[in-house]
């Protein structure tokens, strides 16, 4: 199957600060979408996005499919950010549904 | 608030015990995946039903039994579990059409303590 990886791994950063996380896969995809998964394990969908640039308020994503790799930015952090971000993708050759998750970036805001 | 409603949200059992876990969505998608993540790691796919069958079992033992009464909802029949089992299970839709998955919305889980 598609392979799937986030750096980084973890995160810590000051309330007001700006990131940039990264998700690398490793074959054409239908579907990659950016979740945040909250302190009480909600997966909350952040953008589906196979390729091009969206953004939502303090969040934006971009998606370079031809180079396989996505990047989720987050502006102006905030405590509530924390938390972790999975990238998962589907990719054109599997089953329908069938959704690779990479490992998260476990990501920590302090006020 | 999601539009994928799963219950129970939390679920002590002990081995001998048969439970089940349900999902509804109202948003007409006709795709509705079984998630299970265990802490610190990411969501591993259990099942996949398209328009009401079952397209995708990734090998899950036959304690859990996945069920599609209709094109609404989803259950997860649970019977002699181990302990190893416990574990957030989540439930998802997405469109399903045109060959494609779609966007994927998750409930807010189960989480489930196995004694």
């Amino acid at each position: 199957g598609i392979q799937v990886e986030q750096s980084p791994p973890d995160l810590i950063l000051q309330e007001g600060a700006n990131s940039t996380l990264r998700c690398n896969f490793s074959d054409s995809v239908n579907n990659l979408q950016w979740f945040h998964q909250n302190p009480w394990g909600q997966l909350i969908n952040l953008f589906y996005i196979p390729s091009g640039t969206k953004q939502n308020g303090r969040l934006s994503a971009t998606t370079v499919a031809t180079e396989r790799y996505s990047l989720l930015y987050i502006s102006s952090s905030q405590t509530t950010d924390s938390g972790v971000y999975f990238c998962a993708v589907e990719d054109r050759g599997s089953t329908l549904g069938r959704l690779y998750f990479g490992r998260g970036t476990q990501l920590t805001v302090w006020p | 608030d999601t539009e994928v409603t799963q219950t129970p949200k939390h679920l002590v059992m002990g081995m001998t015990n048969k439970k089940s876990l349900k999902c509804e969505q109202h948003m007409g998608h006709r795709a509705m995946y079984w998630y299970k993540q265990k802490a610190k790691k990411p969501p591993e796919l259990m099942f996949v039903y398209s328009y009401e069958k079952l397209s995708i079992n990734e090998s899950v033992p036959s304690r859990f039994s996945p069920e599609c009464p209709n094109s609404s909802l989803l259950n997860l029949h649970l019977h002699a579990l181990q302990p190893e089992d416990s574990a957030l299970y989540l439930c998802a839709s997405s469109r399903g059409t045109s060959g494609m998955s779609g966007e994927l919305f998750f409930g807010e889980g189960s989480r489930l303590t196995v004694l």
